[in-house]
């Protein structure tokens, strides 16, 4: 039973477009998060989110909405793609916020590749 | 700010050679958290360990160590006569209140290990 899942592993689409990636964690987790590893391998991290609210927005273009409909689910909607977002987008998910919060570990999702053509 | 350095970008070893990655941190903070993530070619990233900054014994698990030295802020890695499924990215990470508590990467070390 995958912990972190996020859909969908591959996404390959053109300049302009809007698309989705879904992801959904089953460990009871309180806070969700999307990170963006470019094509050096760099992971960075572009929100957070606990109990369904917005914690951390790492001035990221407001192209990119995070929706969590509950603290089990944390989606990224990307408008007008473009080829600087291509990259491999992973979501995780951690035990709580709050004093101490630094210390959880977070468990990833597998990624979702997204190649904007 | 919170920083993470990983100068090697890469490291090339033979199977069963002991391979050192070194990481070096930056914060402000008294009270932070470091952590190791290995990512496989598969693609997932994968958690090795978490230290907390009031805890500097070095720690042993299995082929695996790590030695944390906070008059050096190092938290470096070293695999004992590594294998070639010890071959990934590793990652070394820092999180600290005054960073949010989110998690701050360094750039990775691509470690290969050739038969």
């Amino acid at each position: 039973d995958t912990a972190v899942s996020q859909t969908p592993k591959y996404l390959v689409t053109q300049m302009g477009n809007d698309k989705s990636i879904k992801c959904e964690q089953n460990l009871g987790h309180d806070t969700m998060y999307w990170y963006k590893q470019d094509s050096k391998k760099f992971l960075k991290i572009m929100f957070s989110y606990n109990n369904k609210e917005l914690i951390i927005n790492e001035t990221v273009p407001n192209r990119f909405s995070p929706k969590s409909p509950d603290k089990a689910h944390l989606n990224l909607h990307i408008n007008s793609l473009e080829l600087g977002d291509s990259a491999v987008y992973f979501c995780a998910s951690s035990q709580g916020l709050g004093r101490g919060a630094g210390a959880n570990v977070l468990t990833f999702g597998a990624g979702s590749r997204l190649t904007v053509l | 700010a919170q920083k993470v350095t990983q100068a090697q970008t890469e490291i090339s070893v033979v199977e069963k050679e002991d391979v050192t990655l070194d990481c070096v941190y930056e914060t402000r903070d008294t009270t932070y958290y470091l952590f190791w993530y290995k990512q496989p070619p598969s693609g997932e990233l994968v958690f090795l360990i978490r230290r907390n900054s009031f805890d500097e014994q070095n720690e042993i698990s299995g082929r695996y160590s790590w030695n944390f030295q906070k008059s050096t802020s190092s938290f470096n890695f070293t695999i004992t006569a590594s294998q070639v499924v010890d071959s990934a990215v590793y990652f070394c990470a820092l999180s600290d209140q005054g960073g949010s508590e989110k998690l701050v990467f360094g750039k990775g070390t691509k470690l290969t290990v050739n038969p």
